[in-house]
């Protein structure tokens, strides 16, 4: 699979904020996964999103799949502590997944 | 109820030593997956093995050789352990694209 990059690679987030993540490509992505990777935890999947301009939600959480489908973006809205963790976007094809290096987010009380 | 399973959680151990990890795994995929992250959180792939058959070997050193008992277990083993091996290795399983990750194996090399 081809590389995914993410931005930023590091945020500081107020409780209570609004913070997006994003993810992109310079070619077309045949679909887009997002992963939460709590700390000392393992990876969980979150979404998958298949469809030029598709947007999913779940709860607080608003992922998007851009038109041309090289870009995705992942939302969340009134940040909870629980919302700490690592957040990778991957891409799956040819049998693996290809991992972008992934947004680290810490949530200030 | 778990669903990935990994042994051991941790593991320190000497240069040149030879170590295994196993995994299993009960939701009845085919495909299974060993996974390196670094330091840096940066996850990439090993192996993966649908039905027991190696279908994916990553250039990775062949002082690691993964075995697959049945398509509910791979087990990694690590020969001439390096310095470098130091890392989280994460066990994971599918059946579409969705993937179930175990909760790793921290393994330090002194």
């Amino acid at each position: 699979g081809q590389q995914v990059m993410q931005i930023p690679q590091y945020q500081h987030v107020q409780e209570g904020e609004d913070f997006t993540t994003y993810c992109n490509s310079s070619t077309t992505l045949s679909n887009i996964q997002w992963y939460k990777q709590r700390p000392g935890g393992h990876p969980v999947f979150l979404i998958q999103l298949v469809k030029s301009g598709e947007v999913k939600k779940q709860k607080r959480l608003t992922f998007q799949f851009g038109e041309a489908k090289k870009n995705s973006s992942l939302h969340i809205t009134a940040t909870q502590t629980t919302d700490v963790g690592t957040y990778f976007c991957a891409e799956y094809g040819n049998n693996r997944l290809a991992f972008g290096k992934g947004n680290q987010v810490v949530v200030i009380p | 109820d778990t669903a990935v399973s990994q042994t051991p959680k941790y593991l320190v151990t000497q240069m040149g030593n030879d170590k295994s990890i196993k995994c299993e795994q009960n939701l009845g995929h085919d495909t299974m997956y060993w996974y390196k992250q670094d330091s840096k959180k940066f996850l990439k792939i090993m192996f993966s093995y649908n039905n027991k058959e190696l279908i994916i070997n990553e250039t990775v050193p062949n002082r690691f050789s993964p075995k697959s008992p049945d398509k509910a277990h791979l087990n990694l083993h690590i020969n001439s352990l390096e310095l470098g091996d130091s890392a989280v290795y994460f066990c994971a399983s599918s059946l579409h694209n969705e993937q179930f990750f175990g909760p790793g194996t921290r393994l330090t090399v002194l």
